[in-house]
């Protein structure tokens, strides 16, 4: 049970734009950045979005994010077959007094 | 181009240590304000953040492994490390070492290594 929670699947067509929730509680992302991850087969996940929605170099503006209280949303529009993958968010949580970083479960992006 | 490779034996027994090392090239692992870091990923589950390392040494550890986890640094050699003790076969995953961005609470992961698949079977 992730402490984020996120849709296990989506999908569209090509072309097409897809939104992607990740949801949490006032100690993670009501209170700290979220960033977003694509993790293609096989491979380590990438950085597709930090700061809740800031691009790290070379990621393409069909990919966006948002926050909105104690829920962050990951866009991608222009949908590519070379999209379908595993998107996680993640972020900072301090319900305890150290605090760890959480992810959330998991979307697989499908492409139809 | 900042990289890292994770090493180690894939295989280790029930109850005994699972041992990783984690080499960063093309950059000092002393220099600049990062977070080293341990991410695992069991096999076709979601990533566990498992700790990290700051530069000056400082460690944070996941609540629910952090009776079992060291994660240290060797600033000569360019590594940082991680062990797991009593391991089970829930433990079995692909660990990951990766780089975040240096503010406390950061969970912005920049770089990654490619994974190791370490199973835990006798």
């Amino acid at each position: 049970q992730s402490v984020l929670t996120q849709p296990p699947s989506v999908s569209a067509a090509p072309g097409q734009k897809v939104t992607i929730s990740c949801s949490g509680s006032s100690s993670n992302i009501g209170n700290n950045y979220v960033s977003w991850y694509q993790q293609l087969p096989g491979t380590a996940p990438k950085l597709l979005i930090y700061d809740n929605n800031k691009r790290p170099s070379g990621i393409p503006d069909r990919f966006s994010g948002s926050k909105s209280g104690t829920s962050a949303t990951l866009g991608i529009t222009g949908l590519q077959t070379g999209d379908e993958a595993d998107y996680y968010c993640g972020t900072w949580d301090s319900s305890l007094s150290a605090g760890n970083v959480v992810f959330g479960g998991g979307t697989k992006l499908t492409v139809l | 181009q900042v990289q890292l490779q994770e090493s180690g034996p894939g295989l280790v027994k029930p109850s005994q240590t699972l041992s990783l090392t984690c080499t960063v090239s093309g950059g000092s692992i002393s220099s600049g304000s990062y977070y080293w870091s341990w991410i695992r990923q069991p096999a076709g589950k979601g990533l566990e953040w498992i700790g990290r390392i700051y530069t000056s040494g400082s460690t944070n550890y996941n609540p629910s492994l952090k009776s079992r986890v060291t994660i240290s640094v060797d600033t000569s050699k360019n590594q940082f490390s991680l062990k797991l003790s009593s391991v089970t076969a829930a433990d079995t995953a692909v660990y990951y070492c990766a780089r975040a961005e240096g503010y406390s609470s950061s969970s912005v992961y920049d770089y990654w290594g490619q994974g190791t698949l370490v199973t835990v079977s006798s």
